[in-house]
């Protein structure tokens, strides 16, 4: 089946300083990729998402970059904010099942003063 | 306007008590999306709903638990005879089109003594 995964699964930055959270994949025909937000005690929140036909998409402090040739994909936040403090996800819709969202297992950012 | 709600938000029960779930996507959202997440990690798919039909339950663990959707909104997740492995965060998410945005309630914590 599809795997996804987080290089490291925590990641403690200054206020400020920029983040980088990486996701790996490894079904080469997936063609949609999306990055969630989830703070303590809530459900994911949409954050940016990325099409393979793109190696990079930027949104509000937030670029996801995307190398199809190594299967990569980054989430990058600038200047880091207490509020971003969360768990960060990369998920895959999965077309054979409704585009069911296939998540790694997360990101803990936590962002210190 | 009104994002996804789930009730209860906490839910205890004695294992082999029956246990239901409710979710309420956001209004005009044709697929609905059942997720369980572990403690720790990611959300991991269960059961999706087009309207009131149930096109994909290979998620679902074990014939304790169902999943239903009668009038194509709020949908119901129930888990019969609980076993203390159910013990997780059950997330309802709700898009447009299948393939649309994923948006996701908070959750019901459900704890299986």
């Amino acid at each position: 089946g599809e795997s996804v995964g987080l290089h490291l699964p925590t990641l403690s930055v200054q206020e400020g300083d920029n983040s980088i959270i990486n996701c790996a994949y490894s079904n080469s025909a997936s063609d949609y990729f999306i990055w969630y937000k989830q703070e303590s005690g809530k459900g994911p929140q949409f954050i940016i998402d990325i099409r393979s036909n793109m190696d990079k998409r930027q949104g509000q402090r937030v670029t996801v970059l995307l190398n199809k040739t190594v299967k990569h994909l980054s989430l990058q936040i600038a200047a880091t904010q207490p509020g971003d403090s969360a768990v960060y996800f990369c998920a895959l819709p999965t077309p054979n099942s409704g585009y069911a969202l296939n998540f790694g297992k997360g990101t803990s950012l936590l962002v210190t003063p | 306007g009104a994002g996804v709600s789930q009730s209860p938000r906490y839910k205890v029960a004695k294992r082999g008590q029956d246990v239901a779930l409710r979710c309420d996507p956001i209004s005009g959202h044709v697929s609905l999306f059942w997720y369980q997440q572990a403690l720790g990690q990611g959300p991991e798919f269960l059961t999706y709903f087009q309207n009131e039909a149930q096109l994909d339950k290979s998620g679902l663990p074990s014939d304790r638990f169902f999943a239903e959707r009668p009038e194509g909104s709020v949908s119901t997740l129930k888990i019969q005879r609980t076993q203390q492995e159910d013990s997780a965060v059950y997330l309802c998410a709700s898009s447009l089109p299948a393939a649309d945005t994923q948006y996701f309630g908070p959750g019901t914590r459900l704890t299986v003594l």
